[in-house]
């Protein structure tokens, strides 16, 4: 069964820093999707970025990259220039099951970030 | 577009009443997705429907009944519901079930009284 582990319950950086939220995975798939969502007290779950694990390159989206380490089946989310809207609850989440029909997601315990102003 | 509505935002029930919540999408996708989450917890998976058929369901209390009338519409139909069914229903969607990419609605805060 997939797992996804997220170690850092809660952080908080100032407005303008870089921030880096962890997650490590674990997999049997060979090819597959990792997302990192982000839910505001708003509450909306937000696709901040994917990645596929069959690209090497790590995905960028604006302010925010990835650094994917297929072998070490680690996705750390990076944000740069961190803005006090970026403050949420941070899941790192996989497609559960196998073959190619996805369970839907597994999520992490989330990374709650605070920027401060 | 990719909106996901839900309605409504907010319901407060009896556990003796009868409610349903709505999920809506029209980015063409094929299976949807209900999940329930609690106060600083990630998502729980509830129900999965590909094709408009139920795909899986994840040992739910049959006080939960999910529909899928359309490959755009998805509802949860709730009854008889207990104060710990009290949480946040989110709906999400994908094009198919290989999870390439899914999108959620800003769900259904519920409480039960």
């Amino acid at each position: 069964a997939q797992t996804v582990t997220q170690s850092q319950p809660e952080m908080s950086v100032q407005e303008a820093e870089t921030v880096t939220l962890s997650c490590t995975y674990d997999t049997s798939e060979s090819n597959y999707y990792l997302f990192w969502y982000k839910q505001p007290p708003s509450r909306q779950m937000i696709l901040v970025i994917r990645q596929e694990a069959y690209k090497q390159q790590n995905a960028t989206e604006n302010r925010f990259s990835v650094n994917f380490q297929k072998a070490a089946k680690s996705f750390s989310l990076k944000i740069s220039d961190s803005q006090l809207g970026d403050t949420a609850m941070y899941f790192c989440a996989l497609p559960s099951g196998s073959g190619g029909g996805a369970d839907g997601l597994t999520f992490g315990k989330g990374t709650h970030l605070i920027i401060q102003p | 577009d990719t909106e996901v509505t839900q309605t409504p935002k907010h319901l407060v029930m009896g556990m003796t009443n009868k409610k349903s919540l709505k999920c809506e999408q029209h980015m063409g996708h094929r299976a949807m997705y209900w999940y329930k989450q609690k106060a600083k917890k990630p998502p729980e998976l509830m129900f999965v429907y590909s094709y408009e058929k139920l795909s899986i369901n994840e040992s739910v209390p049959s006080r939960f009944s999910p529909e899928c009338p359309n490959s755009s519409l998805l509802n949860l139909h709730l009854h008889a519901l207990q104060p710990e069914d009290s949480a946040l229903y989110l709906c999400a969607s994908s094009q198919d079930l290989r999870l390439t990419e899914a999108f959620f609605g800003q769900g259904t805060r519920l409480t039960v009284v």
